[in-house]
């Protein structure tokens, strides 16, 4: 069993529908983040959290550290807004080094 | 202000080649510095990570190794390649501050090796 497990795999959505996006893991850890991968590859920094909720224009991320659980929310979907979204975790003890999640491929319609 | 530079974006290798893929920071000083693989169909895997100039450890036993030659420099290579070397490399970096949990990543390499 992986540690850090995400849902779904995958998503489909239409233009302007919310979208939840699931992380859950098993060990404890200091950090959690979520990532954006284009189909170029480049991944770019969403969030990192430690505990509570982040805002970033129709972005939203929570933690519940007690329920070890993160969720990536997007409302008002857009195609640009189709990608890789990608968990991962800094395990606690281990500074920087990051344990990922498979990755969630949402596409977005028109 | 901080930035990753990373090359080749992409790169389709023969087996039994050679690779050197090299990744640089630039806007800070004593980074820890990572590269990580991902093979297809599965998640970003650390492959080795360095806290300092020559200090480099590995994460799984691979036909791959590294090296840092100065500060802000990490090269990922290879003496030959396998098929199963194909697959998307990420450097990445962090501050060596106590506690951060700050993660900053490069732009990616896709390797194929035919």
């Amino acid at each position: 069993k992986n540690e850090v497990e995400q849902s779904p795999q995958n998503l489909t959505a239409q233009e302007g529908e919310f979208i939840t996006i699931n992380c859950s893991y098993s060990v404890g850890i200091s950090a959690l983040h979520w990532l954006q991968q284009h189909p170029g590859g480049g991944i770019v920094s969403l969030f990192m959290l430690s505990s509570g909720k982040k805002k970033h224009g129709r972005l939203i991320a929570t933690i519940n550290i007690q329920e070890k659980h993160s969720s990536l929310h997007i409302t008002a979907s857009h195609p640009r807004d189709s990608a890789v979204y990608i968990c991962a975790v800094s395990l606690t003890g281990t500074a920087s080094k990051l344990t990922f999640g498979t990755g969630t491929r949402l596409q977005v319609t028109l | 202000s901080q930035t990753i530079h990373q090359w080749p974006a992409t790169l389709v290798q023969p087996v039994g080649s050679p690779l050197s893929l090299e990744c640089t920071v630039e806007g800070t000083s004593n980074p820890n510095l990572y590269w990580y693989r991902q093979a297809a169909g599965r998640g970003l895997q650390l492959l080795f990570y360095s806290v300092g100039i020559g200090q480099i450890s590995s994460e799984v036993p691979q036909n791959l190794s590294a090296s840092r030659p100065q500060d802000r420099q990490f090269i990922l290579s290879s003496k030959k390649l396998l098929l199963s070397d194909s697959g998307f490399y990420l450097c990445a970096w962090s501050p060596r501050r106590t506690g951060s949990t700050e993660a900053f990543f490069g732009q990616g390499t896709r390797l194929t090796v035919v």
